[in-house]
């Protein structure tokens, strides 16, 4: 089955504790993107990655790093995690340009104590 | 950058009363996407259009971009309990990045 899967999809944390969402494909997507939601915000862009070993940032990249070593990993890690960094993130990857449809994960559910 | 004003923010109707959520830009669009998030979902892609005034249609969703490029709407008929969730627009521009609309959130009585 074609899908996008992100872990953990539950966390709660402490400020400061490094973390990492993973996102997995199994479509071989070449560009993948993470978004976070906000409740009265929408859906806005963390990063994106257009293939392999290329990223770069999106709207709100502040406090976020990324990596794409291979095609079909895209971990999202938060290096010093603060509160306003609790949101709901997405995973989302499409077949080889942003503006293709995207598939996204089914979330992963952030809080930062 | 781009941004994409989506309204209303919210809509609360009765069921088998229709419903319209408007997108709109103040520059050209290459295309633009609608997507639909369910309660405690993630967005699922529901289409692209890509031509000047081009209109789809899927069952009761009726979906128009605009002449110029800059709009777009999302009409359902007749909506039924199963149509409640947040409909989002986004839209593709030069910057490499797919820019949504804040989404309207979309309640039926039944």
């Amino acid at each position: 089955e074609a899908q996008v899967t992100q872990n953990p999809r539950y966390l709660i944390t402490v400020t400061g504790k490094k973390l990492t969402v993973t996102c997995s494909q199994n479509m071989n997507h070449e560009y993948m993107s993470w978004y976070r939601q906000d409740p009265g915000l929408g859906l806005r862009q963390i990063y994106y990655s257009m293939n392999v070993e290329v990223t770069d940032k999106g709207d709100v990249p502040e406090g976020y790093k990324v990596s794409r070593k291979e095609k079909r990993n895209f971990p999202l890690i938060l290096e010093s995690p603060s509160p306003n960094q609790t949101s709901l993130y997405f995973c989302a990857s499409s077949l080889d340009r942003w503006d293709q449809p995207q598939h996204f994960g089914d979330g992963t559910r952030l809080s930062i104590l | 950058g781009q941004q994409v004003m989506q309204i209303p923010q919210y809509q609360h109707v009765q069921e088998g009363e229709d419903f319209t959520t408007y997108c709109n830009s103040s520059t050209t669009l290459s295309n633009i996407q609608w997507y639909k998030q369910r309660p405690g979902g993630h967005p699922v892609f529901l289409i692209q259009l890509v031509k000047s005034g081009e209109v789809k249609k899927q069952k009761r969703l009726t979906f128009q971009f605009g002449e110029a490029k800059k709009n777009s709407s999302l009409h359902i008929t007749a909506t039924q309990t199963t149509d409640v969730g947040t409909y989002f627009c986004a839209a593709g521009g030069s910057n490499y990045k797919l820019t949504f609309g804040k989404g309207t959130l979309l309640t039926v009585n039944p």
